[in-house]
């Protein structure tokens, strides 16, 4: 069973600033079916990057994610205040699906 | 629109069963699985299982397999999430999910576990 690990855990940076976040699998993940979710408090999550690297419909170019194999990077490039959100990484290539453990990103 | 529609909030005592309903809408229901995804109150996303909707294949998080079952029904394109034996530390918010990635979720149910 593939188990998901974020780092870091919590991320405060100030608007404009690149913010990196990180997944890493404990096996490789098959195929890059690799996923990134927004979630706001209150909210439901919301699907930002699928298959490592392609960003899902309505999503700014600010976002964008990479990596193959165990290791995954979601980039924001320069952060919005609307970017305060916890981020989550799921792995839907082979069941079980996990999410890892999220990264809270903060806006000074 | 596409939409994944829940039932509403429910409150049970532990031991109890709750049952949870998601109504899709505005697509080909059996052309995408549906994931059952909860959210205790404070902690992360916890994914619980999948569906598919097309054949009832079933895939359940290892830590549930004995206490819940996930059924669908083609004729009113519902998918139902039943879980058994209910404790404390199930209170969270349960939500369906359509397909992989999970591109459209439901509104999410809360479920309370208390005496």
């Amino acid at each position: 069973e593939i188990v998901l690990t974020q780092s870091p855990g919590t991320l405060s940076l100030s608007p404009g600033e690149r913010a990196t976040l990180s997944c890493r699998a404990s096996q490789s993940v098959w195929s890059s079916y690799l996923a990134w979710y927004q979630q706001k408090p209150g909210q439901i999550p919301r699907l930002l990057i699928y298959g490592a690297s392609s960003r899902a419909t309505g999503i700014p170019d600010r976002f964008s994610g990479s990596g193959s194999g165990t290791d995954f990077t979601l980039t924001i490039s320069r952060l919005e205040p609307e970017d305060s959100a916890v981020y989550y990484c799921h792995q839907y290539g082979s069941s079980p699906q996990p999410f890892g453990g999220g990264t809270k990103v903060e806006i000074k | 629109q596409v939409q994944l529609v829940q039932s509403g909030a429910e409150v049970k005592k532990p031991g109890a069963s709750v049952k949870v309903s998601c109504k899709a809408s505005g697509y080909a229901f059996t052309s995408y699985g549906i994931n059952w995804v909860r959210q205790a109150p404070g902690q992360g996303l916890e994914w619980m299982g999948w569906i598919s909707t097309s054949n009832g294949n079933t895939y359940y998080a290892q830590k549930l397999q004995d206490r819940v079952t996930m059924t669908t029904d083609t004729s009113t394109s519902t998918a139902y999430m039943e879980l058994r034996s209910l404790r404390s530390d199930d209170t969270a918010v349960y939500s369906c999910a359509r397909g992989a990635p999970l591109d459209i979720w439901g509104q999410g149910t809360m479920v309370t576990v208390s005496s």
